[in-house]
């Protein structure tokens, strides 16, 4: 039982180019996060998924599209990088959406650098 | 959602309890309280969280006082490794949507 896990751990990109933020979890949750953290700040909220085939915006979705491609899998998706994204990506899940089992468990994190 | 307050830092001796305290006087009656902790550049960790009741597991124990505008993560035993920010959140239950709002934390520094 791995939990979440996130692809890659380090990545580096130049200002304009694309790339996709994998996420899986292997505890059956039905929920799923994706947030952001730059340095000294707390998380931020990018885009959520209640619910396979559901997605919505979080608090800072400008920038990014994300795709829950099953129940397992939730990514996040960087069209053009900026300068503004360099941050620490951490995808969460949740049992359900609300209630008393939406206890959040988080991944290790992707560390992205954009010049 | 509520707004949590907490002090930035605090330091605590290895062995001894670490008492870490969260302002939250706007919760309103279907809010919980919940506590993570995030170990430098690793993802963040549930801890536990409460309603109304005082709740215990094996890691700490969740202090909320009557009124529910304050409450205090207790680590009764604190060792090196919970080095750690401290995140105290609180979000309402239910089936209208869940964001985790994480603020600053407070840094707690457990010293040998």
């Amino acid at each position: 039982n791995a939990g979440v896990t996130q692809t890659p751990k380090f990545q580096v990109l130049k200002t304009g180019q694309s790339m996709t933020l994998q996420c899986a979890q292997d505890m059956n949750h039905n929920s799923m996060y994706w947030y952001r953290q730059d340095p000294g700040m707390g998380l931020r909220l990018i885009y959520y998924s209640a619910s396979e085939g559901t997605t919505d915006k979080g608090e800072v979705p400008n920038g990014y599209n994300v795709s829950r491609l099953n129940k397992r899998e939730f990514s996040l998706r960087l069209e053009s990088a900026a300068p503004s994204q360099t941050s620490v990506y951490f995808c969460a899940s949740s049992e359900t959406w609300g209630g008393v089992s939406d206890t959040q468990y988080f991944g290790p994190g992707t560390r992205l650098t954009v010049l | 959602d509520a707004k949590t307050t907490q002090p930035p830092s605090m330091d605590c001796a290895e062995g001894r309890a670490a008492n870490l305290p969260c302002n939250h006087s706007t919760i309103s009656g279907n809010e919980y309280v919940y506590w993570y902790r995030q170990i430098h550049s690793q993802g963040p960790q549930y801890i536990i969280h409460g309603l109304k009741n005082n709740e215990t597991n094996e890691m700490a124990s969740l202090i909320i006082t009557e009124d529910r505008k304050s409450s205090t993560l207790i680590l009764p035993h604190a060792t090196l490794r919970d080095t750690a920010v401290y995140y105290c959140i609180v979000r309402p239950r239910g089936t209208g949507g869940f964001k985790t709002i994480f603020g600053a934390g407070t840094r707690l520094f457990v010293k040998a």
